[in-house]
């Protein structure tokens, strides 16, 4: 059974404060690892997809990178309007979405 | 980007009545799509995979015929929550693949039931 476990699963940076999410998976078969920021009351917003080991994307202050065991999401001097719950879900040989339970990140002005 | 349309965003009914939400593809069509329950401060739960023409495939555990779905069109899918009851209050969302193999999600839909 494919599992995700996210940490920390709550962060509280000073605006500015770089940091780093941790996204642990196992998973059989990855056919991708997915990165979603979901606000209170909001559906997930889509973020990044990774494939394979080694891959890393950038958007904005964002940056998430892929290993074989787990995958990073790095941010960047933060802004107040970064706050949000950080998703990770991973995409397997069972052809479904398996999702970990988030980070809530909050930054503070 | 690809956009997932849902509606209605709230709805509040009273026991014993049905809900029908609605999931569209805006910009792309998607013969799969997939229909998610989020309880407070907890991850994304999969209820079904809904396909366009033929039945809904759903998760150990959730009852088909509380939860209907049907994918009549490549752009729509529904869910009707049927003789609802205050314990299938929930935010539902629904996803859907593009060509180019990213899942989209809707704004999510937020269920009361009294």
């Amino acid at each position: 059974e494919d599992q995700v476990t996210q940490s920390p699963e709550a962060l509280r940076l000073q605006e500015g404060e770089s940091s780093s999410l941790n996204c642990s998976y196992t998973v059989s078969g990855l056919r991708g690892l997915f990165w979603y920021r979901q606000d209170p009351g909001k559906g997930p917003e889509f973020l990044f997809t990774l494939y394979s080991a080694g891959e890393e994307k950038e958007k904005e202050r964002l940056k998430a990178t892929l290993t074989k065991k787990e995958s990073f999401l790095h941010i960047t001097a933060p802004k107040p309007e970064d706050s949000a719950t950080y998703l990770c879900a991973v995409y397997g040989g069972n052809e479904k979405l398996t999702f970990g339970t988030g980070t809530r990140l909050t930054i503070i002005p | 980007g690809a956009v997932v349309s849902q509606h209605p965003s709230r709805v509040i009914c009273k026991s014993g009545t049905s809900v029908k939400i609605e999931c569209r593809s805006l910009d792309f069509q998607a013969t799969t799509m997939f229909w998610y329950r989020q309880f407070p401060k907890q991850s994304l739960m999969l209820m079904a995979t809904s396909n366009e023409g033929s039945k809904a495939t759903y998760e150990q555990g959730v009852e088909k015929d509380k939860f209907l779905i049907n994918h009549a069109s490549l752009t729509l899918s529904t869910l009707t929550v049927t003789s609802a009851h205050p314990e299938d209050s929930s935010f539902y969302i629904c996803s859907a693949w593009t060509a180019g193999g990213e899942l989209f999600f809707g704004e999510g839909s937020r269920l009361t039931v009294l």
